[in-house]
């Protein structure tokens, strides 16, 4: 099983749609999560850490599920701006011990 | 955005060349990561430092190197390129350790022939 791992979709929405996706992570000893978006060709940007009692930004929220060993990432109102890979990050205690997901891609239509 | 700058950003060069990438970062941060992307892969760990002079492997540094002279500049080197190499290169920085996000340059892509 890998440490981490996503659908990789692609997830087609129309615009103003709201869409989740999940991150399954194996390592119980994980303690921080991380949802970054990735554009084609472009490098990965942090769009929000993920808290242990969910946390928002505006559009966006994301949430823990310790007991299950997913994180979850929601959007509301899609917009074209959005099309993207999420790529989901997990670690134990160290940045160096980082494990990204191999990403969900995002694709919102008119 | 954060101050990572990467160089250079495209790279085509052939089998059993050394190539060496460069990462610059204005931000003073200690810690810095090289990473490279592969299809199906997701973002690997090659090498991270955690200090001038101070460097560690990651789960995919066979067949690379790395050096930290100064706080800013962390270079990945591939000693003898292969084919398998090809790929995209991102360096990353941090503020500390544990539980710090990453923030990534903008990327070198390598093809090696």
């Amino acid at each position: 099983r890998k440490e981490v791992e996503q659908d990789p979709g692609p997830f087609n929405v129309p615009e103003g749609a709201t869409v989740a996706f999940n991150c399954t992570y194996s390592n119980s000893a994980s303690q921080s999560f991380f949802w970054y978006r990735q554009d084609c060709r472009k490098e990965p940007k942090l769009l929000m850490s993920v808290y242990s009692s969910g946390n928002e930004d505006g559009r966006f929220t994301a949430q823990l599920n310790r007991a299950s060993q997913y994180i979850s990432l929601l959007i509301r109102d899609s917009k074209l701006s959005d099309s993207a890979t999420y790529l989901c990050v997990v670690t134990p205690y160290t940045a160096s011990k980082l494990t990204f997901g191999t990403g969900t891609r995002l694709q919102v239509t008119l | 955005d954060a101050g990572i700058t990467q160089s250079p950003r495209h790279k085509v060069t052939e089998t059993g060349t050394p190539v060496t990438l460069r990462c610059h970062q204005t931000e003073n941060h200690r810690y810095m990561y090289w990473y490279r992307q592969d299809p199906g892969h997701g973002l690997r760990l090659i090498h991270y430092s955690y200090g001038v002079k101070d460097t560690d492997k990651g789960e995919v540094s066979d067949g690379y190197s790395v050096s930290r002279s100064k706080t800013e500049d962390f270079l990945l080197t591939l000693e003898s390129a292969t084919s398998s190499q090809t790929s995209v290169y991102f360096c990353a920085i941090s503020e500390s350790r544990e539980n710090s996000p990453l923030h990534f340059g903008n990327g070198t892509r390598l093809t090696v022939t």
